[in-house]
């Protein structure tokens, strides 16, 4: 089975860096995912970590350790627009196509 | 480039009754997956449809029903609704069943049972 966990709120202030961590569970392997979604909107997508180690877009960079089933989503210099629920998710399968959803957690950024 | 739209926005229904959602995938995708998001959680699965056929899906009673059309667009269809259907109801598209590094999702319906 699959399961998928990442704290449900957090705070920070604008300008500054947070760390989103996510743990998992998957049967098999197939990439981890982050999405971004604001409130009543549609989920977008951020990154994609399938082998070890950081990959770098922008403000946002997402972390993978596969052997300790770890993930962390990182962004810098925080802007007000960057308040929203971020989402850890694993495909269901090699295919890829459908995910299981961490909770989400819902960061709030002050100014 | 149109992306995936749905309908309606909101949509409000009572406990029993039934309800059908609509999809459009985003133009050139011909695969369209449904995922129910109740209210602080993240989203959940229920199935995918292409070439007009189920081809996944998730742990959905058989109240949950949908469909696929020739042009690609999707149904959802659920039965003798419950007040625990209410949620955000998202679509989601993509090309074929090869694996995708993204999906794009529409802005999703926001039912809500009374």
């Amino acid at each position: 089975g699959q399961n998928i966990d990442q704290p449900t709120e957090m705070t920070a202030t604008e300008g500054a860096i947070v760390q989103i961590n996510c743990t998992y569970q998957t049967s098999g392997f197939n990439g981890l995912f982050w999405y971004q979604q604001h409130a009543g909107e549609a989920p977008t997508f951020l990154s994609y970590n399938v082998l070890d180690g950081l990959e770098e877009k922008g403000r946002f960079s997402s972390f993978l350790s596969r052997s300790k089933g770890y993930s962390y989503l990182l962004l810098k210099e925080l802007q007000m627009k960057d308040s929203a629920s971020y989402l850890c998710a694993a495909p269901l399968d090699n295919y890829g196509q459908n995910f299981v959803f961490g909770p989400g957690t819902r960061l709030s950024v002050l100014p | 480039d149109a992306g995936v739209t749905q309908s309606p926005t909101h949509l409000i229904k009572t406990r029993g009754q039934q309800v059908t959602l609509r999809c459009s995938p985003k133009s050139g995708h011909d695969t369209v997956s449904w995922y129910q998001q109740a209210l602080g959680q993240g989203p959940q699965f229920i199935f995918q449809y292409y070439e007009e056929e189920e081809r996944q899906r998730g742990n959905f009673p058989d109240r949950f029903s949908g469909h696929q059309f020739p042009n690609y667009s999707s149904e959802l269809n659920v039965n003798a609704l419950l007040l625990g259907d209410s949620a955000l109801y998202l679509c989601a598209s993509s090309l074929g069943l090869v694996r995708s590094v993204e999906q794009y999702f529409g802005p999703g319906t926001r039912l809500t049972v009374t």
